[in-house]
């Protein structure tokens, strides 16, 4: 049975930095393209970045672009999202999705999320 | 790019049937099959109700279904029952791998 749990969220302060984490079971991440999608409170969904299957390519949103890195761990069958330079438009749930294949940009499975908040 | 277009909100009675729209452009939804239909409830994670505009994963009920013309994708619910009450939202490639998401539509039922 596919299970994805995010953790790393909580409250930083506007310039500093926090790691996700996305601990996937069930399944093998190096067999699926990984993504972080976010939703600002009472707002829609916007997807931040993805990780091919492959683990080499990488893309990201326009919004976080330069700021936020995506990587896997596949011995630990884990995915992370860095984030620097964080900025109050980056208060969110963080959700960690699998995609359908290699690179499909559709999500079959998704994580309960994970609540960052950038104030000072 | 900007994100794809939906009404803010739409209602049926239980049984009836209600429409989403999705609009894009030529270069999102007009262009590739990757668009996606999510249901999401409050304080739930999104799940997957259509993939590849028509495509219903295992154990989503047929009475959600997807189609699109041009620019635009539907999302359909038919015989609809007081648990579709929801957040939908439709996401589609938008070229140089980027994913475009749909502002999201509140379907009330009456």
């Amino acid at each position: 049975q596919v299970q994805i749990v995010e953790s790393g969220g909580g409250v930083v302060q506007p310039g500093r930095s926090l790691r996700l984490s996305c601990a996937a079971s069930g399944f093998t991440i190096s067999t699926h393209g990984m993504h972080w999608v976010r939703q600002a409170p009472g707002k829609g969904l916007e997807w931040v970045a993805g990780l091919w299957a492959d683990g080499i390519n990488k893309n990201y949103g326009n919004s976080v672009k330069g700021r936020f890195t995506i990587s896997r761990d596949t011995s630990k069958n884990t995915v992370s999202l860095q984030m620097n330079s964080l900025r109050a438009e980056d208060t969110a749930v963080y959700y960690c999705a699998r995609d359908l294949g290699f690179w499909e940009l559709q999500f079959d499975d998704w994580g309960q999320g994970t609540l960052v908040t950038v104030s000072s | 790019q900007s994100a794809l277009t939906q009404p803010p909100s739409a209602s049926g009675s239980p049984g009836q049937s209600v429409t989403i729209s999705c609009t894009g452009t030529s270069s999102d939804v007009g262009t590739y099959n990757s668009v996606s239909w999510y249901q999401q409830h409050p304080g739930k994670a999104p799940k997957l109700l259509i993939s590849e505009v028509n495509k219903r994963p295992s154990g989503v009920p047929d009475r959600f279904s997807g189609s699109k013309s041009g620019n635009t994708a539907s999302l359909t619910v038919s015989g609809l029952r007081a648990e579709d009450e929801a957040d939908y939202y439709c996401s589609s490639y938008g070229g140089s791998n980027n994913l475009l998401f749909g502002g999201g539509t509140k379907l009330t039922v009456l």
